[in-house]
């Protein structure tokens, strides 16, 4: 089974605060790392998927790092507002062979405070 | 767009009753996943098929089986339900590889 770890596992801020969570990942046999929004009542939603070392990708005010070779991403929200409070899960895929296996961490339950 | 469908969206059964959750995608992807979310667990991958034809365990298999009826339909069955099955379950699929998961409603089960 492999360790996809996520933190902190619950995260209030304040309306405006900038923020950021860490999602670590076995740093052998990368193949992708992904990152889904969950808010409550609904499905997940991708944000990202980060294929290669040092990528950096965007969405608004959601950014998200990727460090292959020592197995972590980085989710950043400037400015939050309410309407970002939600779960925040990460999925790691593991290459080898055409079976594509996507393993999730537990998430990061945000929640932003008017 | 329908997208991922999945039926039913509630289901309740008695220990030891079998059921099948249905889920069907209209975005002509190859590879389609159930998923079950368990409180503090997260998603933990039950079966999976990478494409058309071939299916594969995840994490958390026992108790379940899977068909991969055409490409369009992955259905979950439970021969034997037990109260540790109580959970929603989530279908998702992807046109192929490290592309971007797209996931159904949810089936919330309960088991008594």
């Amino acid at each position: 089974i492999l360790n996809v770890e996520q933190s902190p596992q619950s995260l209030h801020v304040q309306e405006g605060d900038s923020t950021n969570f860490t999602c670590s990942f076995p740093s052998s046999n990368f193949y992708a790392l992904h990152w889904y929004r969950w808010e409550t009542a609904k499905s997940p939603e991708a944000l990202f998927v980060m294929t290669l070392n040092g990528d950096e990708k965007k969405k608004g005010r959601i950014s998200a790092t990727l460090n292959t070779k020592e197995g972590y991403s980085y989710l950043y929200i400037k400015g939050s507002q309410p309407e970002d409070s939600a779960t925040y899960l990460c999925a790691f895929m593991e290459s080898g062979g055409s079976n594509y296996k996507l393993t999730f961490g537990k998430g990061t339950l945000l929640t932003v405070n008017p | 767009n329908a997208g991922v469908t999945q039926t039913p969206k509630f289901q309740v059964l008695k220990t030891g009753q079998s059921m099948t959750l249905q889920c069907a995608q209209d975005m002509n992807h190859n590879s389609m996943y159930w998923y079950r979310q368990d409180p503090g667990m997260g998603l933990r991958l039950i079966y999976y098929s990478a494409s058309e034809g071939t299916t594969d365990k995840g994490e958390v298999p026992n108790g379940y089986n899977v068909s991969r009826l055409n490409k369009r339909e992955f259905s979950l069955r439970l021969e034997s339900a037990a109260p540790s099955q109580t959970s929603v379950y989530f279908c998702a699929s992807t046109i192929f590889g490290a592309e971007k998961l797209f996931f159904g409603s949810g089936t919330q089960l309960s088991v008594l």
